[in-house]
């Protein structure tokens, strides 16, 4: 089954301590991203990666970090991470826009809070 | 930038009588447009796209959206809510060659026995 998997599915951390959730797709995909969703605000772009070792700021990067060394992981890294980092983060991959089954693929979704 | 407004926070539908949940966007270029449905302690669900062609996109569940270029509005409509049809509802654009999807603040569709 053609899917994007996160992990873990919830998340409680103390404030400092560094996480890393992970994100993996099946579909070699090339185009993958990182969104948070906060009440109101939708879901906004943390990070996104065009291809291996190829990566960029969305319009939140700051406080995350990312690496992508292999084509399906996409792992969303908190150094150290702060209160209002606490939100519901989710994992994309897409084809790309050029492609013919052009669309976003979403992952299950990471609950993550810090106290 | 691109951006996408809702602007509705929430939608008040009987069961039975037809449901709109607004969308308009802003991008350079041509657009591609989506709706996405989550429902609570879920994922994103796929709801259906606009990327070329027909107007009238229909998608899952009974959904369809039509693209207003001059308006620059999406917007989603099912003839007959369900209660099940109670969720929050995304809509989000894209365009040729820039893959990166940006999403409207949602709107919360409550439909009412």
């Amino acid at each position: 089954e053609a899917q994007v998997t996160q992990n873990p599915r919830y998340l409680i951390t103390v404030t400092g301590k560094k996480l890393t959730v992970t994100c993996s797709q099946n579909m070699n995909h090339e185009y993958m991203s990182w969104y948070r969703q906060d009440p109101g605000l939708g879901l906004r772009q943390i990070y996104y990666s065009m291809n291996v070792e190829v990566t960029d700021k969305g319009d939140v990067p700051e406080g995350y970090k990312v690496s992508r060394k292999e084509k399906r992981n996409f792992p969303l890294i908190l150094e150290s991470p702060s209160p209002n980092q606490t939100s519901l983060y989710f994992c994309a991959s897409s084809p790309g826009t050029g492609a013919l089954n052009y669309g976003y693929t979403f992952g299950s979704g990471t609950r993550l809070t810090v106290v | 930038a691109q951006s996408v407004a809702q602007p509705e926070d929430q939608v008040n539908v009987a069961e039975g009588n037809p449901l709109t949940v607004k969308c308009t966007y802003s991008v350079s270029g041509n657009p591609y447009l989506f709706w996405y449905v989550q429902y609570p302690n879920r994922g994103l669900q796929f709801l259906l796209k606009y990327i070329t062609g027909d107007n009238l996109v229909k998608g899952s569940y009974g959904f369809e959206a039509e693209f207003n270029k001059s308006q620059t509005s999406f917007h989603l409509k099912k003839p007959s809510a369900l209660v099940s049809d109670s969720a929050l509802y995304f809509c989000a654009v894209d365009k040729a060659a820039g893959n990166k999807l940006t999403f409207g603040g949602g709107t919360r569709v409550l439909v009412k026995p």
